[in-house]
């Protein structure tokens, strides 16, 4: 599958705990996307990554914080957790030239996040 | 600040009838529209955008910037239409590529 992928799909953990999401995006994407859904919040944009760079950020909290490495792959890490932060958490890419962008996203199935 | 937002939660129609999805923004510069549909199992991708102008699944959607909406239609639904739509907004072809997204309707056609 040359699309998206995302791992873990679900992952269940305790409060205050720390956990790692992970996002490959579809060959010859440069641009990664991080947005998280709940249910009273919709999808909300958290972090964009560009080539290795942060290009753009949404409503991220501090605890949150992501990083893209080299071979463009996105880690997305949630610490300090708490029962709010059980959502889905989507990774999308885009081919982006520069600063022009289509607009498109391609998403992952996203990863399941229950906190108890 | 920029919003989307799509007043219906669930629309129900019957396999037939014509559907139209709403969707209404808030943003004070020429933003891009677009909407993503997301079938059931099936991951979030992209329906059509209006700097397109065209018809997808024959469904349209017309920019109106003095009522600030970009309504999704279809004159004849078909119940393989159901499925979750979010109408999304960018700042721009050259601002970067972050969406904001609508809470989504999600249609359900009836047979």
């Amino acid at each position: 599958d040359s699309g998206v992928t995302q791992t873990p799909k679900h992952l269940i953990t305790a409060t205050g705990q720390r956990v790692t999401l992970r996002c490959s995006p579809r060959s010859g994407d440069l641009s990664v996307y991080w947005y998280q859904q709940s249910l009273d919040q919709g999808l909300q944009f958290l972090i964009q990554y560009y080539n290795g760079e942060e290009r753009a950020k949404g409503n991220i909290l501090e605890r949150f914080s992501a990083q893209q490495f080299p071979d463009l792959h996105s880690e997305l890490n949630l610490s300090s957790l708490e029962l709010g932060d059980s959502a889905l958490y989507f990774c999308a890419s885009s081919v982006e030239l520069g600063s022009r962008s289509t607009g498109e996203l391609f998403f992952g199935e996203g990863s399941r996040l229950t906190v108890l | 600040a920029q919003r989307v937002t799509q007043p219906e939660k669930l629309l129900s129609v019957f396999k037939g009838a014509p559907v139209e999805l709403k969707c209404n923004y808030s943003y004070s510069g020429s933003p891009e529209l677009f909407w993503y549909v997301q079938y059931s199992r099936q991951r979030l991708q992209l329906l059509l955008r209006h700097i397109s102008r065209e018809s997808i699944k024959g469904f349209t959607a017309d920019l109106n910037k003095g009522e600030t909406s970009f309504h999704l239609k279809k004159p004849f639904a078909q119940e393989e239409d159901s499925a979750m739509y979010y109408c999304a907004l960018s700042r721009g072809y050259n601002q970067g590529g972050k969406l904001i997204f609508g809470q989504g309707t999600e249609l359900s056609v009836k047979p």
